[in-house]
């Protein structure tokens, strides 16, 4: 088993809409949790952390955690196409840090 | 988040010979990785560099092949040594910044071997 599980798309949804990305991971014990936006040919972003369980919001980005799931969630909402990009889902267990291998995001004009 | 550096940015080499990739970062951090990625991939954690002591790499990776210095708290180097085909990828280094230990990333350098 994977230490952080991410659906690696594609995902696709048109311009405007809300898009949901999900993550699980299997270390109880992580403390905290990141998610990256990563453009083609660039290196990753770190757009979103987040280290209690509930919502966190960020503009248009918001972050969700559920520890008692093992269960992380980013969504964005009014969905542009510069949004296209691959997000990774991170965990840091204090000891590691984890990613995810990613989900590829289409925004359809 | 800090201001990350990479040299070089880009680079094609002949199988068999060595490349030293340098990281800067504009703030004194005390853990730096070293990570590579190749096409379509996710992030491959090689090591941790850490200061004043031997890097730790992780599982598959070693020093002999990916040799690291970190002489100070802002900088660091890879080098990929003898290299092959198998190595052409492209390597990040990060570093980690704040208690919650959350990671930023350097631009990134792509390594073409021939």
């Amino acid at each position: 088993q994977k230490e952080v599980e991410q659906n690696s798309g594609p995902l696709s949804v048109p311009e405007g809409a809300i898009a949901s990305l999900n993550c699980t991971y299997s270390d109880r014990v992580s403390q905290s949790f990141f998610w990256y936006r990563q453009y083609s040919g660039k290196s990753p972003e770190l757009i979103m952390s987040i280290y209690s369980n509930g919502d966190k919001e960020d503009g248009r980005f918001t972050a969700q955690l559920n520890k008692a799931s093992q269960y992380v969630s980013l969504l964005i909402r009014d969905s542009q196409p510069s949004d296209s990009a691959t997000y990774l889902c991170a965990v840091n267990t204090g000891n590691q840090f984890y990613f995810g291998t990613g989900t590829s995001l289409t925004v359809i004009p | 988040s800090a201001v990350i550096s990479q040299k070089p940015s880009r680079d094609i080499c002949q199988r068999g010979t060595s490349l030293t990739i340098q990281c800067q970062v504009d703030s004194q951090v005390t853990m730096m990785f070293w990570y590579r990625q190749q096409p379509g991939q996710s992030l491959t954690l090689i090591a941790t560099a850490n200061q004043g002591s031997e890097a730790t790499y992780e599982s598959g990776f070693v020093i002999d092949k990916f040799p690291i210095s970190r002489p100070n708290l802002t900088f660091s180097t890879l080098t990929v040594s003898n290299m092959s085909p198998e190595d052409s990828s492209i390597y990040l280094c990060s570093v980690e910044l704040w208690r919650e230990g959350e990671q930023f990333f350097g631009p990134g350098t792509r390594l073409t071997v021939l």
